[in-house]
């Protein structure tokens, strides 16, 4: 009964390729994100979602696409990937956008050869 | 956005010390967490604390809201304390400081 769950655990893959990173929690939480930490261990807020709706897009390159199909599911798609793509990348989840606690995934570890 | 500044950014200490673990915000937020990630790479809840003062064993948490900034207290640590501590606050959003590595040496 893990409160917030990521699929894969450990992903490695060829340059070039598209990869999907699910998200999943059973919190009964509106709002959901996803963080990318590098090698230097900083945690960088990528995306954010409220109920289904995004909220915030950090910046990141139009090749990371997030997909909400429900509240409780928010997935990573990552097309043409690159050796800079390598990272953790971690799911949380909040009750709503504002003034309460995230809860975190366990992390997706992408490696890219 | 918000700037979030962690300090110090490296800690070593000996099993038994004790520590304060300091973070500050370049603007008022909404939420504040404290958390530990542990060598497994797991982020670990430590305090949901945007204001107050919060305890929880040998850990506890100080946010001065006013003044934009928090503390945490780590007493007697202990080995399986080594990891890294990162504080993060927000409005619409969380974000990072860099985050505190504390090695704790038996």
């Amino acid at each position: 009964d893990t409160a917030v769950s990521q699929t894969p655990k450990y992903l490695v893959t060829q340059m070039g390729n598209d990869k999907s990173i699910k998200c999943e929690q059973n919190l009964g939480h509106d709002t959901m994100y996803w963080y990318k930490q590098d090698s230097k261990k900083f945690l960088k807020i990528m995306f954010s979602y409220n109920n289904k709706e995004l909220i915030i897009n950090e910046t990141v390159p139009n090749r990371f696409s997030p997909k909400s199909p429900d509240k409780a599911h928010l997935n990573l798609h990552i097309n043409s990937l690159e050796l800079g793509d390598s990272a953790v990348y971690f799911c949380a989840s909040s009750l709503y956008l504002t003034v309460t606690e995230a809860f975190f995934g366990q992390g997706t570890r992408l490696t890219v050869v | 956005g918000i700037q979030v500044e962690q300090s110090p950014p490296d800690l070593i200490l000996q099993e038994g010390a004790n520590s304060t673990l300091r973070c500050n915000f370049s603007d008022s937020v909404n939420n504040l967490q404290w958390f530990h990630q542990n060598p497994w790479g797991q982020l670990i809840n430590l305090f949901y604390i945007p204001s107050g003062t919060k305890q929880n064993g040998r850990l506890s948490a100080t946010t001065v809201a006013t003044e934009r900034y928090s503390l945490l207290y780590i007493s007697s640590s202990q080995t399986t304390d080594s990891g890294v501590y990162f504080c993060a606050g927000g409005n619409n959003d969380m974000r990072f400081g860099a985050g505190t590595r504390l090695t704790v040496k038996p």
